[in-house]
């Protein structure tokens, strides 16, 4: 069975740092890979999404991961970050049902 | 609807008793899933839906546990004989198109059951 790994359980930035999260998934064959975001007290949404092509891919709010096969890898990052991008933040695979990781909860101080 | 809307928002019920929680997925969309928020387990499968069938039901966790979607729409997630370890947030999605083809998937504000 597929299983994510999201190595940051809590980070604590402040505004305008970089942001790096780490996920890594188990299986080895073809993947649909998400981040999904939920802020305070709101539905979890889509970040971004990579099923082929280009492996570093563009989601919304400044946010992008990068697809790296050999590592098995889809790492989150924004170069900077906002007191309103504090939120929860999950790493997906896709395996005909959505299977997450534990999540990292993002706390941005102004 | 303009998104999955889930009903009741929140639930507290007694040990024991059973519980029902809706999920109206976005028009159209064939995928329906049930997943479950619990802290310390994080975000877990239960169930998905292709039309009124369940291909999947691999993340029930007991017998106890059952679900049904009628007309290709709305979906029932049924507890029984709730126990304080079923207390969770109880989120389900809906995608476009059947979960082989991992599409989007779109997610209610969910269902918070509290078992005293």
């Amino acid at each position: 069975a597929q299983s994510v790994s999201q190595h940051n359980h809590h980070v604590i930035l402040s505004e305008a740092a970089s942001l790096e999260l780490g996920c890594n998934y188990s299986y080895g064959g073809t993947v649909n890979l998400f981040w999904y975001v939920q802020y305070p007290g709101q539905h979890l949404q889509l970040l971004l999404k990579y099923f082929s092509g280009d492996p570093l891919v563009k989601g919304i709010k400044g946010f992008e991961a990068e697809f790296i096969k050999s590592k098995f890898s889809f790492n989150l990052r924004k170069p900077s970050v906002q007191w309103s991008d504090t939120a929860e933040y999950f790493c997906a695979v896709n395996d005909d049902k959505l299977i997450f990781g534990t999540g990292t909860r993002l706390q941005v101080f102004p | 609807g303009a998104g999955v809307s889930q009903s009741p928002s929140n639930k507290v019920t007694e040990k024991g008793k059973d519980v029902e929680l809706r999920c109206d997925p976005i028009s159209g969309h064939t995928a329906l899933y049930w997943y479950r928020q619990s802290l310390g387990q994080g975000l877990e499968f239960l169930i998905y839906f292709q039309g009124n069938s369940a291909p999947d039901k691999s993340g029930l966790p007991s017998d106890r546990f059952s679900a049904e979607r009628t007309g290709g729409s709305v979906s029932t997630l049924t507890i029984q004989r709730t126990q304080q370890e079923d207390s969770a947030v109880y989120l389900c999605a809906s995608s476009l198109g059947s979960a082989g083809l991992g599409g989007e998937q779109f997610f209610g504000p969910g269902t918070r059951l509290t078992v005293l």
